[in-house]
């Protein structure tokens, strides 16, 4: 069975640019989490989607920040304008039902310069 | 706010060695918790989930322990070999509306030499 995709894996990018991560969650997962690392920090959610719906967004600085589920399966996470900041590694997981466990893709490594 | 602590820091061991990884969390209400390895530029890879009313799990050479009352959970690895070096993470769920929204600790590199 296929793990959780994400692409690209690596993007580096000038500050003001935007830039936009794509997450495909394990077949039949309905629960779909985006999640910022810091260096040497564990990860932080971002945005928690229940099929379509953002049920937790509150952790999205939704400024420069946006995500997109359509379909309830492939999601996509943006940031416009990018800024030095947000260099960090963005992850993708997904799980079965909210709460169960939660499953992480390989993440995207952004770098801003 | 939950806040979880992870200790040691790091851990670097020689090959055969059982050892203990720690972590700790300030709210008891939690739905689950999950142990976590990384790798070096990989993503999370998920080892054992521990219900809320559960006390233990195994998965081969790893078992982990829930304390709930006393905000505490352990992660025993047997035999280690270096294939496990890596950085350990653990992380609770709240329960309620909130279950899924997992908070972390800042994972325990762990370097296991031959």
């Amino acid at each position: 069975e296929a793990g959780v995709v994400q692409s690209p894996r690596y993007k580096i990018i000038e500050k003001k640019q935007p830039v936009a991560f794509w997450c495909n969650p394990i077949s039949g997962h309905n629960t779909l989490y985006w999640y910022l690392q810091n260096l040497g920090q564990g990860p932080e959610l971002l945005i928690r989607y229940e099929n379509e719906e953002a049920v937790d967004d509150s952790q999205l600085p939704k400024d420069r920040f946006s995500a997109e589920r359509l379909k309830g399966v492939d999601s996509t996470l943006k940031i416009q304008p990018a800024e030095l900041g947000d260099s960090a590694v963005y992850l993708c997981a997904s799980s079965s039902i909210p709460g169960s466990e939660q499953f992480f893709g390989p993440g995207t490594r952004l770098t801003v310069l | 706010k939950q806040e979880v602590t992870q200790i040691p820091a790091a851990l670097s061991v020689p090959e055969g060695e059982n050892l203990v990884l720690n972590c700790s969390f300030t709210d008891s209400a939690i739905y689950n918790l999950q142990w976590f390895r990384q790798d070096p530029g990989k993503g999370l890879t998920s080892l054992l989930l521990i219900q809320s009313s559960q006390r233990e799990q195994t998965s081969g050479r790893l078992n982990a322990s829930l304390d709930k009352s006393s905000g505490r959970s352990t992660l025993y690895i047997a035999a280690s070999q270096p294939g496990d070096s890596a950085t350990y993470l653990c992380a609770v769920s709240p329960g309620g509306t909130s279950y899924g929204k997992l908070t972390f600790g800042q994972g325990t590199i762990l370097t296991v030499h031959p």
